[in-house]
């Protein structure tokens, strides 16, 4: 298994560009979730989802569209990129609800974005 | 939603001694509490993780404990390493009402120093 796989590694924008960053994992997941991390800060929630069409936003969504057509993926759409979203993006994935059967998070290796 | 507190943000400890974070959360109704390693340019990776049934649990050296009614939950680390240098991060599963499902909140973050 490749586990949760994110691309790109690095990318960097101008302000104004859109892009998707992509997530796929090949453990038949059903929770997955994007979160960003800024330079020594913890991690907050973007959007997450709990199974193919269903997403739901979290803590700072707002700039940032998902969709969950297939259980495997799960991108992160920029829509006018600015250099607030700046930061260090990270997909994960869970196989089951958490909270329900208390499956551990994991992590991709992470998207670093410069929006400039 | 949930609120994650930990503490303290940083934690400078001599090689062999022990280590504490702490953290507090506020949803009554999370259950579960994932601790994370975050090594740096790296992906977080679960070390322990507590149920709300349960006070305590060890797995060598890293051990945690949980608090319903005071609602907090602490990372022990004994004997600690120079390995053990990372940003540590607790999480909490706070449920939501409606049925799409529910989100892990992070604290911000541990930086944990281990001087040889």
């Amino acid at each position: 298994n490749a586990g949760v796989t994110q691309t790109p590694k690095f990318q960097v924008l101008k302000t104004g560009q859109s892009m998707t960053l992509q997530c796929a994992q090949d453990m038949n997941h059903e929770y997955m979730s994007w979160y960003r991390q800024d330079p020594g800060m913890g991690l907050r929630l973007i959007h997450y989802s709990v199974g193919a069409g269903i997403t739901d936003q979290g803590e700072v969504p707002n700039g940032y569209n998902v969709s969950r057509s297939t259980t495997e993926d799960f991108p992160l759409r920029l829509l006018s990129a600015a250099p607030s979203q700046t930061s260090v993006y990270f997909c994960a994935s869970s196989p089951l609800i958490p909270g329900s059967h208390n499956s551990p998070l994991h992590f991709g290796n992470g998207t670093r974005l410069t929006v400039t | 939603g949930e609120n994650v507190e930990q503490h303290p943000s940083t934690l400078s400890v001599q090689e062999g001694d022990s280590a504490v974070i702490k953290c507090t959360y506020s949803d009554s109704a999370s259950n579960y509490f994932p601790w994370y390693k975050q090594e740096l340019g790296k992906r977080p990776q679960l070390i322990i993780d507590i149920r709300s049934n349960v006070g305590e649990k060890k797995d060598q050296r890293i051990a945690v404990t949980l608090n319903k009614t005071a609602k907090h939950f602490s990372l022990h680390i004994t004997e600690t390493q120079p390995e053990d240098s990372a940003v540590y991060f607790c999480a909490a599963w706070g449920f939501m009402i409606k049925a799409a499902g529910n989100k892990l909140t992070f604290g911000g973050g541990t930086r944990v120093l281990v001087k040889p």
